[in-house]
């Protein structure tokens, strides 16, 4: 069974300083993994994903990812945070067999 | 656009009552999901189809059903329904190969329970 974990519910941080959004994961195969942002009463939308190709996975908005498979870990980084970043973020990870299991997401508040 | 149409986009309606939402996936995309996302319980996955069938449950209530067709839309159904039903509910539409396994959502139906 595969299963995901998003470590923090809340990060709050100043606008022009670093993200780090943290999801480990549990998978019995070579795991798919995204990042899914949802913006307040809008519907989820596509980062990045990591599909067996590069570990370091560069999403839209200047977003990316690093596969570490020895951590069972997929976290979500970006180098400078803009006000529109404030959102949802959800980790998700699938097996390819259309089973996808969604974190319970993390929410990013950018201070000015 | 992610080229998944949910409609209608919201929809109040009383206890007791029944509604069906439908979603329209991507071109081409042979498998629907269906979630719940609440205040309380998040993003719950409810029904997962695929090309018709029945491939995944997850905690979809026995008062819900949903269905895939032909054409490949599908429709959610909530009957008997209740204030705690109140939420979003979003679908989802993803490929049919490995290569092509991530979810496109809707932009989901607001679903108000009076």
């Amino acid at each position: 069974a595969q299963s995901v974990t998003q470590l923090d519910s809340h990060v709050s941080v100043s606008e022009g300083t670093p993200v780090l959004l943290r999801c480990n994961y549990s998978s019995s195969y070579s795991p798919s993994l995204f990042w899914y942002v949802q913006h307040p009463n809008k519907g989820l939308q596509l980062l990045l994903k990591y599909t067996s190709a590069a570990t370091l996975v560069k999403g839209i908005n200047g977003f990316e990812a690093e596969f570490k498979k020895s951590e069972t870990s997929f976290h979500l980084t970006k180098p400078s945070a803009h006000m529109s970043d404030a959102a949802e973020y959800f980790c998700v990870v699938s097996d390819g067999g259309h089973d996808m299991r969604f974190g319970a997401g993390t929410r990013l508040t950018v201070k000015p | 656009d992610s080229g998944v149409t949910q409609t209608p986009k919201h929809l109040i309606t009383a206890t007791g009552q029944r509604v069906t939402l439908r979603c329209s996936p991507r071109s081409g995309d042979l498998s629907v999901y269906w979630y719940q996302q609440s205040l309380d319980q998040g993003l719950q996955f409810l029904i997962q189809y695929y090309n018709g069938e029945e491939r995944a449950k997850g905690n979809i209530l026995e008062r819900f059903s949903a269905q895939q067709f032909p054409d490949l839309h599908s429709e959610l159904n909530l009957s008997s329904l209740e204030l705690g039903d109140s939420a979003l509910y979003f679908c989802a539409s993803s490929g049919g190969s490995f290569e092509n396994t991530e979810a496109f959502f809707g932009q989901g139906t607001r679903l108000t329970v009076v």
